[in-house]
């Protein structure tokens, strides 16, 4: 399977403890997204990766959120001192970055839960 | 601050039939919009990317179409069947050509 993964596909936390999410995107694909979807919601993005370049960070993303990704290739998302607010699911997406066809290729996403 | 809106936010038909989503968004200088499916618990599936040049996309028995000048697009579904069942969500671009901003999407139910 080439598309893009993402790993745990589920975690459970308790408030306070830190997360670290995997994601692992079309091997030639330049640009790695991710995004937060909570129920009943779309997704919203958090930041984006242009090879192993943070381009932009939404102001979703506090300062208890960090997102890596050295050599361009995987990414993590890490989330410290967690807060009940941050159960979603997080989406990672990748892509070319060719313009104007640039199509997004969304992983199953990681369901964090935080108690 | 871009926003885009789906209408209806849910929709029940019987099988066979056709259909339309609703999506409008408030900027329109896009580079493309995308229209993605997604399944209970799942990610999302893109089903059709249309750039800000085209007025519509096909791909079997979808068809979507943009209009940038009045900021909509729509989905068209033909001859629905129950396994089109999920949620349907329509995104934009904007100016960033990295960033989307997606609709909350319609909750499609196709009964068979």
């Amino acid at each position: 399977d080439t598309g893009v993964s993402q790993n745990p596909r589920h975690k459970i936390t308790k408030r306070g403890q830190n997360v670290t999410f995997r994601c692992d995107p079309i091997s030639e694909h330049n640009r790695l997204y991710w995004y937060r979807q909570t129920l009943g919601q779309g997704p919203e993005f958090l930041t984006y990766f242009q090879n192993e370049a943070q381009l932009e960070k939404s102001r979703l993303l506090s300062d208890r959120f960090s997102a890596e990704r050295p050599k361009g290739s995987f990414s993590t998302l890490e989330i410290q001192r967690t807060e009940q607010g941050d159960s979603a699911m997080y989406l990672c997406a990748s892509s070319l970055g060719v313009l104007s066809t640039d199509t997004q290729y969304f992983g199953p996403g990681t369901r964090l839960t935080v108690l | 601050k871009q926003e885009v809106t789906q209408i209806p936010a849910a929709l029940s038909v019987p099988e066979g039939e056709n259909l339309v989503l609703n999506c409008s968004f408030t900027d329109s200088a896009i580079y493309n919009l995308q229209w993605f499916r997604q399944d209970p618990g799942k990610g999302l599936t893109s089903l059709l990317l249309i750039q800000s040049s085209q007025r519509e996309q096909t791909s079997g028995r979808l068809n979507a179409s943009l209009d940038k000048s009045s900021g909509r697009s729509t989905l068209y579904i033909a001859a629905s069947q129950p396994g089109d069942s999920a949620t349907y969500l329509c995104a934009d671009s904007g100016g960033s050509n990295y960033k989307l901003t997606f609709g909350k999407g319609t909750l499609l139910t196709v009964n068979p």
